[in-house]
This record gives C-alpha cells, structure tokens and sequence, in this order.
C-alpha cells in the first residue's frame, strides 16, 4: 500500500468550474501535507501546504485536511485552461525526515 | 527569486556507463532532497542531505551515491547504468526550519 493514495482517474472539468481532488494517507502520523502541479516532462510547482484539521484558502485554491479520516483535498475554483495539469498529493513524515511520500497523481484537463 | 539550478538538463548515455548530476540549492537552504520519477510515475525518495551529512535515505540503488559540499550543492554519482535507471532526477532543496521544498526543473537521464 502507497503511503499516499490518489485512486481517482482523469478529471474533465469546463472552463470556470470547480475540480476536485482527493487524497488518502495511511500514515496517522504525518503531520503536514502539500499540493504540487506538474505539467508534462516539467518539475512539480508548490501549490499549497497544509498541517491544521480544516480549510485552507489561497486564491481560487483551497486545501481540505482531515486527520481523523485521513483525507486531504484540493478544490480549485474557476478553472482554467491552463489548470490543465497532473496534481500531486505529498505527505512528509512524521520522524523528523522530511522526504515527501507522493501519490500517483491525478490529470485535470480544464475544456475551453 | 532564485531557484534550485540542475545541470545537465538532459544526458544520454550507455549502459554500464557513469552519470553525474549536479544540484545548486536556492540560496540560504541547507538541505537537498533527490527524487526520481520514472515514466508515468510519481517521483520516488532517494536521499537527502543536510549540513553536508546524510539525513535520510530512501530507495537509492547501491549503484548510486551522492554527497553534500561545503557550498551545499549536492552531486548524485550513478555507476553501472541500466535502461532502468532512465528518468527525470529531481533535486528539491529546503531550510531545515522550512516545511517545504522547492524543486529544480530537473535532469532527464536517458540510458541507451
């Protein structure tokens, strides 16, 4: 089992839409979680972070964690063309390493 | 703002060949991480170094091997290339008080 898991296939959303992605993590004990795009053959970009049960808003960006049950989400508001992307899911762990557990990630392609 | 620095971009080599892969940290960051994403997946832990020591170690073949320097870059040495070993290298630095990390646009490695 992935220590990060993101079972959802390719999202299709209309330009202005909202998208909606989910993660799951086995790991209780993590203690903070991150949001990266990447685009195809380039690095992943840091989209948001977050460590605190609840929401967090960062322009048409929001993350959602959920440590009882293990979920972290991210909402991304009037979606654009350029939201097309695959989104990352990373946990950090809890010993005091800080290596990044990534899920699969999950492809938005925002249609014009 | 600066940006972690990789070079090279991209390298072509044989098998039973050596790689060099170089990593310059954004300024003031004192810590790097290696990853490597093979095609289709997510990016992978290697090792990370802090203060020029190794902090942690993910799953790094024994084929490779890389260090810290004084100025805090970092160089991951791969030997006895395989066709497997082709990817994109990803170096990510951070600040030991810092939660996140920053990646590098990466090196693609191509084992012929």
């Amino acid at each position: 089992q992935k220590e990060v898991e993101q079972n959802s296939g390719p999202l299709s959303v209309p330009e202005g839409a909202i998208a909606s992605l989910n993660c799951t993590y086995s790991d209780r004990g993590s203690q903070s979680f991150f949001w990266y795009r990447q685009y195809s053959g380039k690095s992943p970009e840091l989209i948001m972070f977050i460590y605190s049960n609840g929401d967090k808003e960062d322009g048409r960006f929001t993350a959602q964690l959920n440590k009882a049950s293990q979920y972290v989400s991210l909402l991304i508001r009037d979606s654009q063309p350029s939201d097309s992307a695959t989104y990352l899911c990373a946990g950090r762990g809890r010993y005091g390493n800080n290596r990044l557990a990534f899920g699969k990630g999950n492809q938005v392609v925002v249609i014009p | 703002a600066a940006g972690v620095i990789q070079s090279p971009r991209h390298l072509i080599k044989e098998k039973r060949e050596t790689a060099t892969l170089k990593c310059y940290p954004i300024p003031r960051h004192d810590t790097v991480y290696w990853y490597q994403q093979g095609p289709g997946q997510d990016p992978q832990f290697l090792i990370s170094f802090y203060e020029k020591m190794q902090s942690d170690k993910g799953s790094i073949p024994d084929r490779f091997s890389a260090q810290q320097f004084s100025d805090y870059h970092s160089e991951l040495n791969m030997s006895s290339l395989e066709l497997g070993d082709s990817a994109l290298y990803f170096c990510a630095s951070s600040s030991r008080q810092g939660v996140t990390q920053y990646f590098g646009p990466g090196t693609r490695l191509t084992v012929l």
